[in-house]
């Protein structure tokens, strides 16, 4: 049972360049969320999807892009890359929101020189 | 003030020892959540409670709704409970409920 998987694991971006930060679980959840952690930080939600083809912002958006075309994959898309997004990211699901229990990949680092 | 606090940030434990993890939170919740972050960066749940309490092994979770208060107890620590453990809220209900996240507790 793979769960929720994130890939990559690391990655170095110049400033200005973009990427793809893929997510893809396997448990049929509706409930898809991005994070991103900084150092003495909560985990603070960048974007969510409540199903196929629905997503929202969160607390932190700008800078991200994400798209939900199916039920399994949650992308999210960082168009051009600022010092700001160097942070670890988290993509995390669930079965229906808050009060079900959240599962999460095993994150992405990110830095941006 | 953050809607989540967490206390102790740091606590360091000699191996056995009973130990206790605070968080309160300032704001309405429909249950809260103990995560823990093992120094390779993963985050894996442990509890998700909205009453009462939870045991698993040597994990204990209390929450007091009343009080706005939860306790994440660890009985007979040992090196491998080394992590950062994080409470976090759970707000909203349906399509709006949410998360808030502590800034973790590390052991």
């Amino acid at each position: 049972n793979a769960g929720v998987t994130q890939t990559p694991k690391f990655r170095i971006l110049k400033i200005g360049q973009s990427m793809t930060l893929q997510c893809t679980q396997d448990m049929n959840h509706n409930y898809m969320y991005w994070y991103r952690q900084d150092p003495g930080m909560g985990l603070k939600l960048i974007y969510y999807s409540v199903g196929a083809g629905i997503t929202d912002k969160g607390e932190v958006p700008n800078g991200y892009n994400v798209s939900r075309s199916t039920t399994e994959d949650f992308p999210l898309r960082l168009e051009l890359a600022a010092p700001s997004q160097t942070s670890v990211y988290f993509c995390a699901s669930s079965y229906k929101g808050s009060n079900t229990e959240a599962f999460f990949g095993q994150g992405t680092r990110l830095t941006v020189v | 003030k953050n809607e989540v606090e967490q206390s102790p940030q740091n606590l360091t434990a000699q191996e056995g020892e009973f130990i206790t993890i605070n968080c309160s939170y300032s704001v309405g919740i429909s249950a809260l959540h103990w995560l823990q972050q093992h120094p390779g960066g993963g985050i894996v749940s442990l509890f998700m409670l909205s009453s009462g309490k939870k045991k698993h092994g040597r994990l204990i979770a209390t929450i007091n709704i009343q009080e706005k208060h939860s306790s994440l107890h660890i009985t007979a620590s040992h090196p491998r409970d080394s992590a950062v453990y994080i409470c976090a809220v759970g707000r909203g209900a349906g399509t709006a409920s949410k998360l808030t996240f502590g800034t973790g507790t590390r052991l």
